[in-house]
């Protein structure tokens, strides 16, 4: 069963960057999907950041895109979101998530990390 | 940029009753890009249905999908406890992926 992990700090300050982990385990991540991250905060819907190919090719929510990488790491089986420049705005709890086969949709989540921003 | 509108935003049903979720869009979206997920609190969303009208592996036939255009339905047919949650619908355009606010079904 394809299971994926978050990981990263709880806490970041303002103006700094928020870093993140997705571990995949239970199958490759060099497979025919896509792999995203999606936040949401508190109390509010979900939005999506961005997503990646295992060959490097990225998507990104155009209103984050300037604060915002995705990367792949095809030897630990993960990828990763680094978001710059952060804000109060930026508390919220980060999933990733897998696209289906054919990149429409989300299949497989993983259980999400709260991120706060504070100093 | 597409942008999904859900109505109602509460759902305030008894359980063994009909629940029917609208999501309307911006503009047309294609039948194989539309989604619905159900959250429960504290955990992650859960794919229901993919194409409008496919149901994802394990979800009940109780759940079903209907729409084309840019009007969107999720209709679940007799309320369990279980089904007492948050609802999304999503679509995807241009590598874009984007969701409705999300309608709560809550128990009356």
């Amino acid at each position: 069963q394809l299971q994926l992990q978050e990981s990263g700090p709880g806490l970041v300050k303002p103006s700094e960057a928020l870093s993140l982990s997705c571990a995949v385990s239970g199958g490759s991540i060099e497979t025919s999907h896509f792999w995203g991250w999606i936040r949401q905060p508190p109390g509010k819907g979900l939005e999506w950041i961005a997503s990646i190919y295992y060959r490097g090719t990225t998507h990104y929510n155009p209103s984050l895109m300037h604060r915002v990488t995705i990367s792949v790491d095809t030897s630990k089986n993960q990828f990763s979101l680094k978001l710059s420049s952060v804000t109060a705005t930026d508390t919220a709890v980060y999933y990733c998530a897998r696209h289906d086969h054919w990149g429409y949709h989300l299949d497989y989540w993983g259980q999400g990390t709260l991120v706060t921003v504070s100093s | 940029e597409t942008v999904l509108t859900q109505s109602p935003g509460t759902l305030s049903l008894s359980p063994g009753e009909r629940a029917t979720l609208s999501c309307r869009a911006s503009q047309s979206v294609s039948s194989s890009y539309l989604a619905w997920y159900q959250q429960k609190p504290g955990q992650a969303p859960r794919l229901l249905i993919y194409g409008v009208s496919s149901r994802a592996t394990g979800i009940p036939d109780r759940f079903s999908g209907s729409g084309s255009g840019t009007d969107f339905t999720l209709t679940i047919s007799r309320l369990e406890p279980e089904d007492f949650a948050l609802y999304y619908c999503q679509q995807y355009g241009s590598s874009l992926w984007t969701f409705g606010q999300g309608t709560k079904v809550e128990i009356k």
